[in-house]
């Protein structure tokens, strides 16, 4: 089955800097890559997805690249801000199965 | 257009009861998915359902755990015979039949004394 794995676990930055969070994947078969931020107590929220079909893709600050020879996708914070603090986990799935298989998370945190 | 919905928000069972979990998807999804998560771990899928339908539990233990989704009302995770290793947040998500995009409820937190 497929494998996520995510670096780093946490994250510290200051106010205004970026941040960026890697993860691999194991199965070729995986065309869907979304990330999810998940604040204390609440949800995990969609901010971003992309599909196998393309490398990259903007939304404001948040920015996600994908590899898929090498099989890992990042995520990219710009211009970060205190209420960017929370967990992010990236996530993994092919149009078959269409079940998530998530990375571990990684703890952001955003010095003011 | 409501939000996926998931009751109750906390619950608190003793070992060897049951719990209940409730998840009514957003309107015109017609696809759920269950996700376990302990504490200050990753979310882990559990199962996969369409309307009446169990299409991939291969994520679900094979005893005390089931899952259903019947043709009217919610998706029901039902963990029979509870054990403290139950204790987690579980989370329903849906999306509709066109996309792979899931939508998170705002999930069950499992208390077993």
């Amino acid at each position: 089955g497929e494998n996520v794995e995510q670096h780093p676990s946490t994250l510290s930055v200051q106010e205004g800097d970026s941040a960026v969070i890697k993860c691999t994947y194991s199965d070729s078969a995986s065309n869907y890559f979304p990330w999810y931020k998940q604040e204390l107590g609440k949800r995990p929220q969609l901010i971003i997805d992309i599909r196998s079909n393309v490398g990259e893709k903007k939304d404001q600050r948040i920015a996600v690249t994908l590899n898929k020879t090498a099989k890992h996708f990042s995520l990219h914070i710009t211009e970060t801000q205190p209420e960017d603090s929370a967990v992010y986990f990236c996530a993994a799935s092919d149009t078959g199965r269409r079940a998530l298989t998530f990375g571990s998370g990684t703890r952001l945190q955003v010095q003011p | 257009n409501a939000g996926v919905m998931q009751n109750p928000r906390h619950l608190v069972r003793r070992r060897g009861q049951e719990a209940r979990l409730r998840c009514s998807p957003m309107k015109g999804h017609s696809h759920v998915y269950w996700y376990r998560q302990l504490p200050e771990e990753g979310l882990k899928f559990m199962v996969y359902l369409q309307k009446e339908n169990i299409i991939d539990e291969s994520g679900m233990p094979k005893e005390r755990f089931s899952a259903e989704f019947p043709k009217e009302g919610p998706s029901i995770l039902r963990i029979q015979q509870v054990v403290r290793g139950d204790s987690a947040a579980y989370f329903c998500a849906s999306c509709p039949v066109s996309t792979d995009t899931q939508y998170f409820g705002p999930g069950t937190r499992l208390t077993v004394l």
